[in-house]
């Protein structure tokens, strides 16, 4: 079964840095989204993407967050200064159509550490 | 707004039992509504959604949920538990009024099962 795969599981950054987030959604899907999951937090939404524009984003999305699909295949989340609440694991998800009855499907998620 | 509450932080049941997830939600429009589960060091593995019709869905893994939309409740049932299914569950909505495929999420039940 086609899955949603994201890189690296584990990323260590000094606060301040610069940090990219890799996803490749699942190949025929059109809508490709990011949430976070701070320890012991639900799951928030941070932004959709879709015909390579940004369709929708949460206030947590502010302008240290950027996304982009630079090819055909992969979607990156960049932090560009990281701050020490930016810690949390972040979820790349991809559906196959506009529709919004069609469920997400997630990757195994990104565990972002700011030292 | 749309919103989604779980009340329980953490549902324990032996395995054989039956098992309930509980979930309520708010939405302005008519509901979408989705349960996820993750294990751990997991993304989140989709399970079952409502969108229209039957009140009571089947999903994977022999689970099934009610949707009441008078008591707006989505609650997550299996008739027979097994240990294999201690997880952490999240309900998730979506307002068809919207417009947008934004997935609002609880903030989780872990359900553990004893042999």
């Amino acid at each position: 079964e086609p899955e949603v795969t994201q890189t690296p599981s584990h990323q260590v950054t000094q606060m301040g840095q610069e940090v990219i987030l890799r996803c490749v959604p699942i190949s025929n899907h059109l809508y490709f989204y990011w949430y976070r999951q701070i320890l012991g937090q639900k799951v928030e939404f941070l932004v959709s993407f879709y015909n390579n524009e940004i369709s929708e984003k949460s206030e947590i999305f502010d302008d240290q967050f950027s996304v982009e699909r630079p090819d055909g295949s992969n979607f990156t989340l960049k932090i560009r200064s990281t701050k020490l609440e930016d810690s949390a694991m972040y979820f790349c998800a991809s559906s196959g159509t506009e529709y919004s009855n069609q469920p997400q499907h997630f990757g195994d998620g990104t565990r972002l550490s700011i030292l | 707004a749309q919103s989604v509450a779980q009340p329980e932080d953490q549902v324990n049941v032996a395995e054989g039992n039956p098992l309930t997830v509980k979930c309520t939600y708010s939405v302005s429009g008519n509901p979408y509504l989705f349960w996820y589960v993750q294990y751990p060091n997991r993304g989140l593995q989709f399970l079952l959604k409502y969108i229209t019709g039957d009140n009571l869905v089947k999903g994977s893994y022999g689970f099934e949920a009610e949707f009441n939309k008078s008591q707006t409740s989505f609650h997550l049932k299996k008739p027979s538990a097994l240990v294999s299914d201690s997880a952490l569950y999240f309900c998730a909505v979506r307002d068809t009024n919207s417009g947008y495929s934004t997935l609002t999420f609880g903030k989780g039940t872990m359900l553990l099962v004893s042999p």
